[in-house]
Protein backbone atom coordinates (compact mmCIF):
# COMPACT_ATOMS: atom_id res chain seq x y z
CA UNK A 1 0.00 0.00 0.00
CA UNK A 2 0.90 3.44 0.04
CA UNK A 3 1.64 4.27 -3.65
CA UNK A 4 2.79 7.26 -5.37
CA UNK A 5 3.09 7.91 -9.15
CA UNK A 6 4.50 10.82 -10.91
CA UNK A 7 4.30 11.66 -14.50
CA UNK A 8 6.35 11.95 -16.59
CA UNK A 9 9.63 10.48 -15.17
CA UNK A 10 11.58 12.97 -17.21
CA UNK A 11 10.91 15.71 -19.36
CA UNK A 12 13.41 17.84 -21.15
CA UNK A 13 12.37 20.86 -22.49
CA UNK A 14 13.06 24.43 -24.32
CA UNK A 15 13.52 27.77 -22.27
CA UNK A 16 10.33 29.79 -22.25
CA UNK A 17 8.37 26.46 -22.54
CA UNK A 18 5.78 24.94 -19.86
CA UNK A 19 5.70 21.71 -18.30
CA UNK A 20 2.99 20.02 -16.39
CA UNK A 21 3.99 16.87 -13.26
CA UNK A 22 1.38 15.19 -12.29
CA UNK A 23 1.77 13.17 -8.85
CA UNK A 24 -0.94 10.33 -7.98
CA UNK A 25 -1.90 7.90 -5.17
CA UNK A 26 -2.70 4.74 -6.26
CA UNK A 27 -4.14 2.95 -3.43
CA UNK A 28 -5.36 5.61 -1.04
CA UNK A 29 -6.78 9.19 -0.09
CA UNK A 30 -4.17 11.56 0.21
CA UNK A 31 -5.43 14.60 1.98
CA UNK A 32 -2.35 16.55 1.21
CA UNK A 33 0.17 16.06 -0.90
CA UNK A 34 3.48 17.96 -0.67
CA UNK A 35 6.01 19.14 -3.54
CA UNK A 36 9.70 19.68 -3.30
CA UNK A 37 12.44 20.43 -5.27
CA UNK A 38 16.30 18.57 -4.86
CA UNK A 39 19.11 20.14 -7.04
CA UNK A 40 22.37 17.76 -7.20
CA UNK A 41 23.88 16.81 -4.19
CA UNK A 42 21.36 18.41 -2.24
CA UNK A 43 18.58 17.81 -0.10
CA UNK A 44 15.24 17.93 -0.61
CA UNK A 45 13.68 21.91 -0.09
CA UNK A 46 9.82 21.70 0.38
CA UNK A 47 8.25 24.10 -2.27
CA UNK A 48 4.60 23.91 -1.44
CA UNK A 49 2.09 22.56 0.57
CA UNK A 50 -0.85 21.36 -1.84
CA UNK A 51 -4.71 20.17 0.04
CA UNK A 52 -7.39 19.62 -1.97
CA UNK A 53 -9.92 21.84 -3.16
CA UNK A 54 -8.28 24.82 -1.38
CA UNK A 55 -4.89 26.76 -3.27
CA UNK A 56 -1.49 25.45 -2.24
CA UNK A 57 0.46 27.23 0.45
CA UNK A 58 3.74 28.18 -0.53
CA UNK A 59 7.28 28.10 0.78
CA UNK A 60 9.21 31.57 1.64
CA UNK A 61 10.93 32.26 -1.94
CA UNK A 62 9.30 30.32 -4.24
CA UNK A 63 7.30 31.80 -7.10
CA UNK A 64 3.53 30.82 -6.83
CA UNK A 65 3.02 32.22 -10.56
CA UNK A 66 5.50 30.28 -11.91
CA UNK A 67 5.33 27.21 -10.00
CA UNK A 68 1.25 26.32 -10.72
CA UNK A 69 -0.29 23.78 -8.25
CA UNK A 70 -3.66 22.21 -8.67
CA UNK A 71 -4.97 19.49 -6.48
CA UNK A 72 -8.61 18.98 -7.84
CA UNK A 73 -9.06 15.35 -6.63
CA UNK A 74 -7.85 13.47 -3.47
CA UNK A 75 -5.42 11.13 -5.46
CA UNK A 76 -3.93 13.94 -8.03
CA UNK A 77 -2.04 16.84 -7.40
CA UNK A 78 -0.26 18.53 -10.33
CA UNK A 79 2.93 20.60 -10.48
CA UNK A 80 3.37 23.41 -13.99
CA UNK A 81 6.53 25.04 -14.26
CA UNK A 82 5.45 27.80 -16.17
CA UNK A 83 8.07 29.53 -19.07
CA UNK A 84 10.69 27.18 -17.36
CA UNK A 85 14.71 28.50 -17.54
CA UNK A 86 17.76 26.70 -17.28
CA UNK A 87 17.90 27.41 -13.63
CA UNK A 88 14.94 25.38 -13.31
CA UNK A 89 16.55 21.77 -13.81
CA UNK A 90 15.76 20.35 -11.24
CA UNK A 91 14.30 16.29 -9.84
CA UNK A 92 11.14 17.17 -8.65
CA UNK A 93 9.19 15.09 -6.30
CA UNK A 94 6.02 14.47 -4.50
CA UNK A 95 4.84 13.08 -1.88
CA UNK A 96 1.15 12.78 -0.12
CA UNK A 97 -0.09 11.90 3.31
CA UNK A 98 -2.63 9.80 3.56
CA UNK A 99 -5.67 9.24 5.80
CA UNK A 100 -3.57 7.17 8.98
CA UNK A 101 -3.40 8.26 12.28
CA UNK A 102 0.30 8.78 11.53
CA UNK A 103 1.78 12.00 9.32
CA UNK A 104 4.06 9.55 7.60
CA UNK A 105 4.46 11.13 3.51
CA UNK A 106 5.06 8.69 0.76
CA UNK A 107 7.13 9.81 -2.22
CA UNK A 108 6.60 9.86 -6.05
CA UNK A 109 9.74 8.29 -7.72
CA UNK A 110 10.55 11.50 -8.89
CA UNK A 111 10.64 13.84 -11.82
CA UNK A 112 13.58 15.19 -13.38
CA UNK A 113 13.12 18.12 -15.61
CA UNK A 114 16.16 19.37 -17.98
CA UNK A 115 15.64 23.17 -19.48
CA UNK A 116 17.69 23.61 -22.08
CA UNK B 1 15.28 28.95 10.42
CA UNK B 2 14.34 25.45 11.14
CA UNK B 3 17.59 23.37 10.25
CA UNK B 4 18.27 19.57 10.68
CA UNK B 5 22.15 18.71 10.96
CA UNK B 6 23.47 15.30 9.43
CA UNK B 7 27.56 14.66 8.89
CA UNK B 8 27.46 14.18 4.94
CA UNK B 9 30.48 11.56 5.27
CA UNK B 10 30.97 9.57 3.59
CA UNK B 11 30.77 6.77 6.16
CA UNK B 12 32.55 3.82 5.69
CA UNK B 13 31.42 0.52 7.69
CA UNK B 14 32.32 -2.76 6.69
CA UNK B 15 29.64 -5.51 6.13
CA UNK B 16 28.27 -7.26 8.96
CA UNK B 17 29.27 -4.09 11.31
CA UNK B 18 27.05 -1.64 12.50
CA UNK B 19 25.99 1.41 11.15
CA UNK B 20 25.41 4.73 13.06
CA UNK B 21 24.15 7.87 11.41
CA UNK B 22 23.21 11.06 13.74
CA UNK B 23 21.14 14.13 13.16
CA UNK B 24 20.30 16.84 15.08
CA UNK B 25 17.41 19.64 14.64
CA UNK B 26 16.73 23.26 15.99
CA UNK B 27 13.16 23.51 16.35
CA UNK B 28 12.71 22.28 19.98
CA UNK B 29 8.92 21.79 19.13
CA UNK B 30 9.09 19.46 16.47
CA UNK B 31 6.82 16.56 17.03
CA UNK B 32 7.36 13.57 14.51
CA UNK B 33 10.79 12.53 12.84
CA UNK B 34 11.45 10.21 9.86
CA UNK B 35 14.89 8.65 8.87
CA UNK B 36 14.79 7.95 4.74
CA UNK B 37 16.87 6.17 2.01
CA UNK B 38 17.93 7.43 -1.25
CA UNK B 39 19.54 5.75 -3.43
CA UNK B 40 21.91 7.96 -6.47
CA UNK B 41 19.29 8.83 -9.10
CA UNK B 42 15.89 7.90 -7.02
CA UNK B 43 13.48 9.49 -4.58
CA UNK B 44 13.56 8.88 -0.91
CA UNK B 45 12.22 5.79 0.84
CA UNK B 46 10.48 5.58 4.10
CA UNK B 47 12.68 3.29 6.38
CA UNK B 48 11.13 4.30 9.73
CA UNK B 49 9.44 7.08 12.26
CA UNK B 50 9.76 7.70 15.19
CA UNK B 51 7.72 9.98 18.01
CA UNK B 52 8.12 8.98 21.67
CA UNK B 53 11.57 9.29 23.33
CA UNK B 54 13.70 6.08 23.39
CA UNK B 55 14.11 3.50 21.18
CA UNK B 56 12.35 2.20 17.72
CA UNK B 57 13.55 -0.94 15.95
CA UNK B 58 12.16 -2.80 12.99
CA UNK B 59 14.25 -5.37 12.06
CA UNK B 60 17.67 -4.76 11.12
CA UNK B 61 17.05 -1.33 12.11
CA UNK B 62 17.19 1.19 14.99
CA UNK B 63 15.76 4.61 15.61
CA UNK B 64 16.56 6.13 18.38
CA UNK B 65 14.85 9.68 20.21
CA UNK B 66 15.93 12.03 22.34
CA UNK B 67 14.18 15.23 23.01
CA UNK B 68 15.68 16.99 25.26
CA UNK B 69 19.32 16.60 23.43
CA UNK B 70 17.22 17.45 19.90
CA UNK B 71 19.06 14.11 18.48
CA UNK B 72 17.83 11.97 16.40
CA UNK B 73 20.38 8.54 15.19
CA UNK B 74 20.02 5.45 13.12
CA UNK B 75 21.49 2.34 13.33
CA UNK B 76 22.16 -0.35 11.13
CA UNK B 77 22.74 -3.78 12.14
CA UNK B 78 24.20 -6.42 10.10
CA UNK B 79 24.98 -3.83 7.25
CA UNK B 80 25.01 -5.29 3.78
CA UNK B 81 26.40 -3.75 0.44
CA UNK B 82 22.67 -2.92 -0.58
CA UNK B 83 22.57 -0.87 2.09
CA UNK B 84 25.22 2.06 0.71
CA UNK B 85 23.13 4.84 -0.05
CA UNK B 86 22.18 8.56 1.04
CA UNK B 87 20.47 8.40 4.46
CA UNK B 88 18.52 11.42 4.90
CA UNK B 89 16.98 12.74 8.44
CA UNK B 90 13.33 14.24 8.23
CA UNK B 91 11.41 16.65 10.50
CA UNK B 92 7.89 17.35 10.85
CA UNK B 93 8.26 20.34 13.08
CA UNK B 94 4.48 20.79 13.16
CA UNK B 95 3.09 17.17 14.20
CA UNK B 96 0.27 18.18 11.43
CA UNK B 97 0.08 17.98 7.31
CA UNK B 98 3.54 20.15 7.33
CA UNK B 99 6.06 19.81 4.79
CA UNK B 100 9.37 17.91 5.98
CA UNK B 101 12.59 19.97 6.54
CA UNK B 102 14.89 17.09 5.57
CA UNK B 103 19.19 17.37 6.82
CA UNK B 104 21.67 16.84 3.57
CA UNK B 105 22.28 13.33 4.29
CA UNK B 106 24.49 11.30 5.28
CA UNK B 107 26.41 9.21 2.68
CA UNK B 108 27.41 5.75 3.87
CA UNK B 109 29.11 3.29 2.17
CA UNK B 110 29.14 -0.58 3.52
CA UNK B 111 32.15 -2.09 2.38
CA UNK B 112 32.45 -6.19 1.21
Amino acid sequence: GAVVSQHPSWVICKSGTSVKIECRSLDFQATTMFWYRQFPKQSLMLMATSNEGSKATYEQGVEKDKFLINHASLTLSTLTVTSAHPEDSSFYICSAEGETSTDTQYFGPGTRLTVL
Amino acid sequence: QKEVEQNSGPLSVPEGAIASLNCTYSDRGSQSFFWYRQYSGKSPELIMFIYSNGDKEDGRFTAQLNKASQYVSLLIRDSQPSDSATYLCAVNPGGGADGLTFGKGTHLIIQP
